[in-house]
């Protein structure tokens, strides 16, 4: 078990930029997530995966995000056109089953300049 | 009203005391209930999961939930410096919302030696 892998680890950017993170979910892990912290604040659901299926994106998740997840397998979110308020931490979790517990990458730290 | 709180903090416990965290949801067809760890600039870690009324134990961790109150508790006995951390309560709704965990904003603790 090697657990949730996201790369890279920091990225910083000037604005206006397209960003693109990757995650590795733990093997055999069906259902993976995304999630968004910003300082001082819980992390906040932005979209998931069971499988190759995107089956849910939040109302967080603007024209200018966009995630896959192709083979069912490591999963990418794209942001393009990068504003300052997409600063934040952007965390993976992949979990084995419906209802059992999401595990976290170490996230990837956006900064927009 | 946010669907899931947690006192802020900061909890500050003697090395060696009990540390009792408290955080109620809006939502009672929660399903399942979570407890991460958030040390600062690091990712979640999973301590604790539960999914029906009563204590589950594990270690020096001891989660409560009590359903019909709407709340879940997590119990730190013995407490150590390397508990101080934010501790994170998570509440996932069940199928109908995608299994997603919906985070409280956390609770910062410090353990004094």
């Amino acid at each position: 078990d090697t657990g949730v892998s996201q790369d890279p680890r920091h990225k910083i950017t000037k604005r206006g930029q397209n960003v693109t993170f990757r995650c590795d979910p733990i093997s055999e892990h069906n259902r993976l997530y995304w999630y968004r912290q910003t300082l001082g604040q819980g992390p906040e659901f932005l979209t998931y995966f069971q499988n190759e299926a995107q089956l849910e994106k939040s109302r967080l998740l603007s024209d200018r995000f966009s995630a896959e997840r192709p083979k069912g397998s490591f999963s990418t979110l794209e942001i393009q056109r990068t504003e300052q308020g997409d600063s934040a931490m952007y965390l993976c979790a992949s979990s084995l089953a419906l209802n059992q517990p999401q595990h976290f990458g170490d996230g990837t730290r956006l900064s927009i300049l | 009203q946010k669907e899931v709180e947690q006192n802020s903090g900061p909890l500050s416990v003697p090395e060696g005391a009990i540390a009792s965290l408290n955080c109620t949801y809006s939502d009672r067809g929660s399903q399942s209930f979570f407890w991460y760890r958030q040390y600062s600039g690091k990712s979640p870690e999973l301590i604790m999961f539960i999914y029906s009324n009563g204590d589950k134990e594990d270690g020096r961790f001891t989660a409560q939930l009590n359903k019909a109150s709407q709340y879940v508790s997590l119990l730190i006995r013995d407490s150590q410096p390397s508990d101080s951390a934010t501790y994170l309560c998570a509440v996932n709704i069940g199928p109908a919302a995608g299994n997603k965990l919906t985070f409280g904003g956390g609770t910062r603790v410090l353990v004094k030696p």
